[in-house]
């Protein structure tokens, strides 16, 4: 079965500083794996998607994230922080190779961002 | 492109009472999803419709649950009667058919409505 851990159920981060959101992951096989963006009373966003081309994923307002096999990872990353970024953050695998899959969502990571 | 649409986006029930949440999907998407996300944690599908038939419903509570989507578009979702566990934000997604393409993130990506949020009292 698929299933995805959020090892952090808070971050907290200074305006200008890298964000780190950290995600574990279990497939039984190659994976497509999403992050997604909750921001209060809207919909959620995705940020990027991993189907198996290059490790490395560059998503929107520059945020990016990396597969690794080996340690079974796809954590979240960003430079450089920005207010508008606290929001709540999903890491999400799909249950299904290729085509349309039921999302398996983390139990997410909450983003805070201090000026 | 207009996104997905949900209504109403607030609704507040007595528990044992009836109601129902309207999704449309974005046009042109044959696969149709709703989530329930309970406050502080990630969505769980409840069901996945690929145009107008049922792909998926194995996590949906059928005795009080039942969901819709008669003419392949828009779905219906209805809790009869609520229970004060069905206190949630309901959300609906939908996403191209994976024959389709052009789509930027691709065919299986999933695009969220704003959600339906739910007091049961």
């Amino acid at each position: 079965a698929q299933s995805v851990t959020q090892l952090d159920s808070h971050v907290s981060v200074s305006e200008g500083t890298p964000v780190l959101l950290r995600c574990n992951y279990s497939s039984s096989y190659s994976p497509s794996l999403f992050w997604y963006v909750q921001h209060p009373n809207k919909g959620l966003q995705l940020l990027l998607k991993y189907t198996s081309a290059a490790t490395l994923v560059k998503g929107i307002n520059g945020f990016e994230a990396e597969f690794k096999k080996s340690e079974t990872s796809f954590h979240l990353t960003k430079p450089s922080a920005h207010m508008s970024d606290a929001a709540e953050y999903f890491c999400v695998v799909s249950s299904a190779s290729g085509n349309t899959g039921k999302l398996i969502f983390g139990q997410g990571t909450t983003l805070q961002v201090k000026p | 492109e207009a996104g997905v649409a949900q209504s109403p986006r607030y609704k507040i029930i007595e528990k044992r009472q009836s109601v129902a949440f309207w999704c449309n999907p974005i046009s042109g998407h044959a696969t149709l999803y709703w989530y329930q996300q309970i406050l502080g944690q990630g969505p769980k599908l409840l069901i996945q419709f690929q145009n107008n038939g049922v792909v998926d419903d194995s996590q949906l509570p059928k005795d009080r649950f039942s969901a819709e989507r008669l003419k392949g578009v828009d779905s219906t979702l209805k809790i009869q009667p609520a229970k004060l566990e069905d206190s949630a934000v309901y959300l609906c997604a939908s996403s191209l058919d994976w024959v389709a393409s052009g789509d930027l993130w691709g065919s299986d990506t999933q695009y969220f409505g704003p959600g339906t949020r739910l007091t049961v009292l």
